[in-house]
Order: structure tokens, then C-alpha cells, then sequence
């Protein structure tokens, strides 16, 4: 089955800092990838839509230079939290999409394991 | 607006009892698809099972199915012969054209299961 990556699983950074996460598809090819940011006991958000070689799609609210977003290359795309603030503490998680119809009768978009970000 | 609806924040089942968890969802599209995912205490998502607006037929997996009513715009998950190990949170999902035809996913608020020894 396809397989999606996440580096860090866990990061524990400063203040003011900057953090980069790693999503990388493993035995397929990803046109497009998503972030989602989840709270504890709370639901998946959708941060930004990342498409290969192209800007990425930011959701309303979110701060697209606290959250960049670069999908160099169409199996790796990447998210920098930069200048982190304890209130940046969260779990992210990516997701790689086939890339196939997306009104084919059947259609999976494959989950990372998730990044665990704490900032002090 | 695409909108998905759990309304069961929390709910406990016996093992090997059934259970169904609610979902209800909202689109203007025709065309759209219904997932739903489970998210143990690890954190990483497991896709369960897909249904898509035009399939004639509830979906199923092994112990998962999908009650899917779409005229009520409701899609509820039944897990049978519930087993310890389907302790987590459970999440419904939708996309749509809505969604700029990006495929992404709206999900709902989540419920969390606990199964009962």
C-alpha cells in the first residue's frame, strides 16, 4: 500500500525558533499533499494545500509566512514553523494524494504518522 | 458550504456488541465521497472505509460498514463485534468539487470510542 512519511515524529524547540517537518511519500508519486494541524481531542484542520512545484493553497486564517510550505519535488513536501511560540504546540500531520481521478469509485489519501511540535 | 456533523462527542460500547457512529454531512454537490478514518492514541490516521454519491450500495470492510442515507445526508459508521483494540477516535470525512477540485477533505468533530472488557 502507499506509505507516507513524517521527520520529526517528535520535536521539542524554543521559543522564537524554527522547525521544519519533512512529509515524504514513499513508493509513489504526490501531486498533491496537505497539512492539517490537530489539537488535543479536537478535529483534523486543514492548514494548506501543497502542489508540486506551485505555491501552495493557503486556509483562511492561516499565516502563510508563520507556515511555509514547499513541495520541492512531487514525493517530499515540507512545512517551517517559523519564530514558534508556545501556542504553535500542536500535532501536525500531512496526507499524499494518489493523484488519480478524483471521481474514480474508490480514492484514499494517504496519512503521515504525524509530527508532535512542543514549544517552550 | 461542505459541512460534516458527529454529534457523539463520546461513546462506550461492550466488546463484541455493535455499535454506530453518526454522521451527518452537507453539499450542494452530486458528486461527492464519504470516508472514515480512526485515530488511536498514537495519533496516526487509518483509513476504514469510502463511499462514494453515486454507489448503489452501503460500503463495507470486514466489521465496518457505512449506513449510507442519502436523502437523509447520512453517513454512520457500524462497527461489529466490537473488540478492545477499536478503542480510539473516529473520524468522518467528505470531498467534494466543492473543494476546488484539490481533493481535499473536510472532517468532522471526531467521536471517541472506548470498548468495554
Amino acid at each position: 500500500g502507499a506509505v507516507v512519511s513524517q521527520h520529526p515524529s517528535r520535536v521539542i524547540c524554543k521559543s522564537g525558533t524554527s522547525v521544519k517537518i519533512e512529509c515524504r511519500s514513499l513508493d509513489f508519486q504526490a501531486t498533491t499533499m496537505f497539512w492539517y494541524r490537530q489539537f488535543p481531542k479536537q478535529s483534523l484542520m486543514l492548514m494548506a494545500t501543497s502542489n508540486e512545484g506551485s505555491k501552495a493553497t493557503y486556509e483562511q486564517g492561516v499565516e502563510k509566512d508563520k507556515f511555509l510550505i514547499n513541495h520541492a519535488s512531487l514525493t517530499l513536501s515540507t512545512l517551517t514553523v517559523t519564530s514558534a511560540h508556545p501556542e504553535d504546540s500542536s500535532f501536525y500531520i500531512c496526507s499524499a494524494d494518489l493523484g488519480t481521478s478524483l471521481w474514480s469509485s474508490y480514492n484514499e489519501q494517504f496519512f503521515g504518522p504525524g509530527t508532535r511540535l512542543t514549544v517552550l | 458550504a461542505q459541512k460534516i456533523t458527529q454529534t457523539q462527542p463520546g461513546m462506550f460500547v461492550q466488546e463484541k456488541e455493535a455499535v454506530t457512529l453518526d454522521c451527518t454531512y452537507d453539499t450542494s454537490d452530486p458528486s461527492y465521497g464519504l470516508f472514515w478514518y480512526k485515530q488511536p492514541s498514537s495519533g496516526e490516521m487509518i483509513f476504514l472505509i469510502y463511499q462514494g454519491s453515486y454507489d448503489q450500495q452501503n460500503a463495507t470492510e470486514g466489521r465496518y460498514s457505512l449506513n449510507f442515507q442519502k436523502a437523509r445526508k447520512s453517513a454512520n459508521l457500524v462497527i461489529s463485534a466490537s473488540q478492545l483494540g477499536d478503542s480510539a477516535m473516529y473520524f468522518c470525512a467528505m470531498r467534494d468539487h466543492g473543494s476546488g477540485n484539490t481533493g481535499k477533505l473536510i472532517f468532522g468533530q471526531g467521536t471517541t470510542l472506548q470498548v468495554k472488557p
